[in-house]
């Protein structure tokens, strides 16, 4: 199967701050890697598209300068959220779209970290 | 040890029923939710379990069974607009998500 793996699971700092998060691909390579935050229940909001060797796509809303985003590898893309308040508390997850597999068009999905901003 | 599993691909017709099902193994469990995915798109929140039962929401219908390790996603009065992934995740005792690969649904006219 295709795994994709985050890390730190969950990490807790002090504002101001910066955090990065890992996202990895393990057992593919990846085009194309996803960036969401999710609240409680709710929908997974897209944040950024990157893709190796390119800069991130930022959706609208999302401050890039804030939420800095490097795809060095293709299996491997880091989110670092600066200078972190608590309203970036939030559920980060990272989703992955494999290379040169069959099932191009699916996104394989991490587990997430759970970043807590004091 | 983790795992989920769901059905990678299903067809059903305008108007039909379809349940899409989700098995899943863990030592620790905290809830499984169900997402719905176009193309393109972000997924989009359907419903979270974390007690047995039936949970109706219009047209969705989501059960769980945390015994069995089974989960479905039912949908009546199927649409074309319905098609896209489905996809299943369990939340472990980590509170980290362990997604199912995803059951893409063809609605046929």
């Amino acid at each position: 199967g295709a795994v994709v793996s985050q890390h730190p699971s969950w990490v807790i700092c002090k504002s101001g701050t910066s955090v990065k998060i890992e996202c990895r691909s393990l057992d593919f390579q990846a085009t194309t890697m996803f960036w969401y935050r999710q609240f409680p229940k709710q929908s997974l909001m897209l944040m950024a598209t990157s893709n190796e060797g390119s800069k991130a796509t930022y959706e609208q809303g999302v401050e890039k300068d804030k939420f800095l985003i490097n795809h060095a590898s293709l299996t491997l893309s880091t989110l670092t959220v600066t200078s972190a308040h608590p309203e970036d508390s939030s559920f980060y997850i990272c989703s992955a779209r494999a290379l040169g597999r069959g099932d191009t068009d699916t996104q394989y999905f991490g587990p997430g970290t759970r970043l807590t901003v004091l | 040890g983790q795992n989920i599993d769901q059905p990678t691909e299903m067809t059903a017709t305008e108007g039909a029923i379809v349940q899409i099902n989700c098995t899943y193994q863990t030592s620790g469990f905290n809830g499984l939710f169900w997402y719905q995915q176009h193309a393109g798109e972000a997924p989009t929140f359907l419903s979270y379990n974390v007690l047995d039962g039936l949970e109706e929401k219009g047209r969705f219908s989501s059960f769980l069974s945390r015994s069995k390790g089974y989960s479905y996603l039912l949908l009546k009065e199927l649409q074309m607009k319905d098609s896209a992934s489905y996809l299943c995740a369990f939340m472990d005792s980590n509170y980290q998500l362990i997604w199912g690969a995803g059951t893409k649904l063809i609605i046929k006219p």
